[in-house]
């Protein structure tokens, strides 16, 4: 069964630095996201992008951030200048893009940040 | 009053029993009901997606949603060692994006 993949599994980072977390959303979808999760915390929505633009951003999702697609196949999340606060897991999930289509989520990216 | 409540749990039960899980919610807007089944380190799995009220059965897993009382449930039959996880309920109103309850823990013990 297709499934979206997330690289790395895990990144360390010290504060301050850039970090890229990078997703290949299943083939055929159309949408697709970032959501996070603090430890201990809900999963929240950070970004959907559709069409090669954002089509929608929660308020977390700030200056700090950035969304890409490179390529036909890599969706890529950049978080600039990380912050302490900025470690949890970065899931990626994919869509068909048909209304209320559930999502497929990747496995994550563990970010912890020093 | 946050959006989506879950209690956190853990529920502990042991092998075979009947699980119930349980959400609600305040945004009468929200239209389509997901559960996700988290394992520790691992993504969210899609389980169960039903819309408006009713039940929704899948095997041993069933979904019911009470658009009046603002309630959604999962209720889990014959409960497996495998299915200790945590389980998260989700919402939204159609394009939007969903809305996570902070999941419940689950442990079923053999």
């Amino acid at each position: 069964e297709p499934e979206v993949t997330q690289t790395p599994s895990h990144q360390v980072t010290q504060m301050g630095q850039e970090v890229i977390l990078r997703c290949v959303p299943i083939s055929n979808h159309l949408y697709f996201y970032w959501y996070r999760q603090i430890l201990g915390q809900k999963v929240e929505f950070l970004v959907s992008f559709y069409n090669n633009e954002i089509s929608e951003k929660s308020e977390i999702f700030d200056d700090q951030f950035s969304v890409e697609r490179p390529d036909g196949s890599n969706f890529t999340l950049k978080i600039r200048s990380t912050k302490l606060e900025d470690s949890a897991m970065y899931f990626c999930a994919s869509s068909p893009g048909l209304e209320n289509s559930p999502l497929h989520f990747g496995n994550g990216t563990r970010l912890t940040v020093t | 009053q946050k959006e989506v409540e879950q209690d956190p749990g853990p529920l502990s039960v042991p092998e075979g029993a009947i699980v119930s899980l349980n959400c609600t919610y305040s945004n009468s807007a929200f239209q389509y009901f997901m559960w996700y089944r988290q394992y520790s380190r691992k993504g969210p799995e899609l389980l169960m997606y039903t819309y408006s009220s009713g039940n929704k059965e899948d095997g041993r897993f069933t979904a019911q949603v009470d658009k009046s009382s603002k309630y959604i449930s999962l209720f889990i039959r014959d409960s497996q060692p495998s299915d200790s996880a945590s389980y998260l309920c989700a919402m939204n109103s159609g394009y939007s994006t969903l809305t996570f309850g902070k999941g419940t823990m689950l442990l079923v013990s053999p």
